[in-house]
């Protein structure tokens, strides 16, 4: 079981906009700065958002990241068929010994 | 454009230990600012990460592995290894080799390999 909590899934209409959550505690999220990573199938994961709402170049603006208190937030607007993929958020974990956690992930349906 | 390799067996028997190597091109394995780690998705499952090295060999683990797995750098071939001892079938799944940035993000990915321990 992991140490963050995703919906297994979300869908929305094309043009939607959609939101991912992403629980923890305070010895993670709340204290560390939250990632969230884009994977295809059959392909490695990209990063999408890094510092909790920083986007590397070349990721649209559509693609937002947010946090408050234990729980972080993708956003992602203007939905495209394009966008369907599993996403996975991921922080550093401070409690015991330091490692880094992921998410469960969360498969986006992009109806 | 930084570019990161892994290689290694396919296969492995349950028991043994996997050895993998990731190489590194377009950056060097002694860059100040990065970490270089591995990470693993059984299939049709999530990420777990395995633990990540810094170039003057201090190294991270999962708790969870801790006792099986041994991180190393060769600074002079640009690359870094894993190996992870006393496989079973629950350790199948593709190794990703990566580059993160401090405790903060996974920056870079490897494509990953496929590892399948049975007999």
């Amino acid at each position: 079981q992991s140490m963050l909590t995703q919906p297994p899934s979300v869908s929305a209409a094309p043009g939607h906009k959609v939101t991912i959550s992403c629980s923890g505690t305070s010895s993670n999220i709340e204290n560390n700065y939250v990632s969230w990573y884009q994977q295809f199938p059959g392909t490695a994961p990209k990063l999408l958002i890094y510092e909790d709402n920083k986007r590397p170049s070349g990721i649209p603006d559509r693609f937002s990241g947010s946090k408050s208190g234990t729980s972080a937030t993708l956003a992602i607007t203007g939905l495209r068929t394009g966008d369907e993929a599993d996403y996975y958020c991921a922080t550093w974990d401070s409690s015991l010994s330091a490692q880094w956690v992921f998410g469960g992930g969360t498969k986006l349906t992009v109806l | 454009q930084l570019q990161l390799q892994e290689s290694g067996p396919g296969l492995v028997k349950p028991s043994e230990t996997l050895s993998l190597t990731c190489a590194i091109s377009g950056d060097s394995i002694t860059s100040p600012s990065y970490y270089w780690g591995w990470i693993r998705q059984p299939p049709g499952r999530g990420l777990e990460w395995i633990g990540k090295i810094y170039h003057s060999g201090a190294t991270y683990y999962n708790s969870s592995l801790e006792s099986r797995v041994t991180m190393s750098v060769d600074t002079s071939r640009n690359h870094f290894s894993l190996r992870l001892s006393s496989l079973t079938a629950a350790d199948t799944a593709v190794y990703y080799c990566a580059r993160l940035f401090g405790w903060n993000y996974v920056s870079t990915w490897g494509q990953g390999t496929l590892v399948i321990v049975s007999s």
